[in-house]
């Protein structure tokens, strides 16, 4: 399968606990977004990456969220301290670095904070 | 601020034409993208926009005015398949409108 893939599908966490979701592109693609969703709502940026460069971060984007992509492939996003406020689906895309590429979808991760 | 806009809902009947509005403020505009995404699955491409004018594809068409911030999504001879939520994104897709979902009777 070459297409974008997302570990795990479903995260089930208690308050309070730390989770790290991964996530990797499409290996010719340089930039790697991350997204928050939730039931009704468009996809809502958080973060992206170019290689291994953070290139833009959320304004709305909590000290309690972190990504990293160390080699320019895969990436992490962990959430710290999670809150029920945190559960979401969470998509990651991968694109070329022309702007005018379409981005490919993982399946996300399904998070419930319990 | 920079913000997009779609209708919440829109329902159109088999075999008809039915025309999705995205209007969009943004602080930089790199072309304007839509999406479909059907109910539990991730958002795929449907088309590109960056210069004025109608883009032609198949049974689905897409219209960007730069001058008015303002996109439309034209699908034809609608099928049952085409029930999904339809987003807009600009620029560079760091920016979604929340997504029209476009439901389709018999």
């Amino acid at each position: 399968d070459t297409g974008v893939s997302q570990n795990p599908r479903h995260k089930i966490t208690k308050r309070g606990q730390n989770v790290t979701f991964r996530c990797d592109p499409i290996s010719e693609h340089n930039r790697l977004y991350w997204y928050r969703q939730t039931l009704g709502q468009g996809p809502e940026f958080l973060t992206y990456f170019q290689n291994e460069a953070q290139l833009e971060k959320s304004r709305l984007l909590s000290d309690r969220f972190s990504a990293e992509r160390p080699k320019g492939s895969f990436s992490t996003l962990e959430i710290q301290r999670t809150e029920q406020g945190d559960s979401a689906m969470y998509l990651c895309a991968s694109s070329s670095v022309r702007g005018d590429t379409e981005a490919f979808f993982g399946q996300g991760t399904r998070l419930t904070v319990v | 601020g920079q913000n997009i806009d779609q209708p919440t809902e829109m329902t159109a009947t088999e075999g008809a034409i039915v025309q999705i509005n995205c209007t969009y403020q943004t602080s930089g505009f790199n072309g304007l993208f839509w999406y479909q995404q059907h109910a539990g699955e991730a958002p795929t491409f449907l088309s590109y926009n960056v210069l004025d004018g109608l883009e032609e594809k198949g049974r689905f068409s897409s219209f960007l005015s730069r001058s008015k911030g303002y996109s439309y999504l034209l699908l034809k001879e609608l099928q049952m398949k085409d029930s999904a939520s339809y987003l807009c994104a600009a620029p560079d897709q760091l920016i979604w409108g929340a997504g029209t979902k476009l439901i389709i009777k018999p």
